[in-house]
C-alpha cells in the first residue's frame, strides 16, 4: 500500500524557536496534502490543504503566519511552527492522496509528530 | 458544514464477539463519501472501510462492515469476530468535497479477553 513518511516523530524545542516538520509520500505523488493537529484523547482537526505549487489554504482560526505550508514538489510537504509556545505543543498529523486518485478519495497518513515546546 | 456526530465515547467488547459503533452525519450534499479510521495506541491512522454516498451496496473489507443509511445520514460500522489488536480509536470521517476529511470525536474500543 501507499507509504507516507512523517519526520521527525517527535520533537522538543524551546519556545520561541521554529520547528519543521516534513511530510512525503515515498512511493506515490501526491497532488494535495492536508495537516491535521491533534489534542490528547481529541479528534484529529484540519488545520490546512497544501497543493503542491500553490499557496496553501487555511482553516479558520489557524494563523498562517504561524503555521507555514510549503508543497514545493509531488512527494513533499512541510508544515514550519514559527516561534512555537507551549500552546503549541501537539500531535501534528499529515495525509496525502495519491495523484488521480480523487474518484476514490483515499488518504494516506503519515504517523505523526509528537511537538512539545517548552 | 458538515458535522460528524460519533454518540459512544467508549465501548467495550470481548474477543470473538461482535460490536458496532454509531456514526450520523449531517451535510447538504448528494455526492460524497464516509470512511473509518483506526488510530490505535500508536496513533497512526489506519483505514478501515470506506463508502461512496452514491453506492448503495454497503461496504464489507473481512471483518469489517458498514451499514449505511443515506435518508438516516447514518454510518456504523460493525466488527465481527473481535480480536485483541482491533482495540484502538475509531473514528467516522466525511470526505467533503475539497476532499478534506472531518472526523467525529471518536470512540475508544477496547477487546477484552
Amino acid at each position: 500500500g501507499a507509504v507516507v513518511s512523517q519526520h521527525p516523530s517527535r520533537v522538543i524545542c524551546k519556545s520561541g524557536t521554529s520547528v519543521k516538520i516534513e511530510c512525503r509520500s515515498l512511493d506515490f505523488q501526491a497532488t494535495t496534502m492536508f495537516w491535521y493537529r491533534q489534542f490528547p484523547k481529541q479528534s484529529l482537526m484540519l488545520m490546512a490543504t497544501s497543493n503542491e505549487g500553490s499557496k496553501a489554504t487555511y482553516e479558520q482560526g489557524v494563523e498562517k503566519d504561524k503555521f507555514l505550508i510549503n508543497h514545493a514538489s509531488l512527494t513533499l510537504s512541510t508544515l514550519t511552527v514559527t516561534s512555537a509556545h507551549p500552546e503549541d505543543s501537539s500531535f501534528y498529523i499529515c495525509s496525502a492522496s495519491p495523484q488521480g486518485s480523487f474518484a476514490k478519495n483515499i488518504q494516506y497518513f503519515g504517523a505523526g509528530t509528537r511537538l512539545s515546546v517548552l | 458544514a458538515q458535522t460528524v456526530t460519533q454518540s459512544q465515547p467508549e465501548m467495550s467488547v470481548q474477543e470473538a464477539e461482535t460490536v458496532t459503533l454509531s456514526c450520523t452525519y449531517d451535510t447538504s450534499e448528494s455526492n460524497y463519501y464516509l470512511f473509518w479510521y483506526k488510530q490505535p495506541p500508536s496513533r497512526q491512522m489506519i483505514l478501515v472501510i470506506r463508502q461512496e454516498a452514491y453506492k448503495q451496496q454497503n461496504a464489507t473489507e473481512n471483518r469489517f462492515s458498514v451499514n449505511f443509511q443515506k435518508a438516516a445520514k447514518s454510518f456504523s460500522l460493525k466488527i465481527s469476530d473481535s480480536q485483541l489488536g482491533d482495540t484502538a480509536m475509531y473514528f467516522c470521517a466525511f470526505m467533503n468535497s475539497g476532499y478534506a476529511l472531518n472526523f467525529g470525536k471518536g470512540t475508544s474500543l477496547l477487546v477484552t479477553p
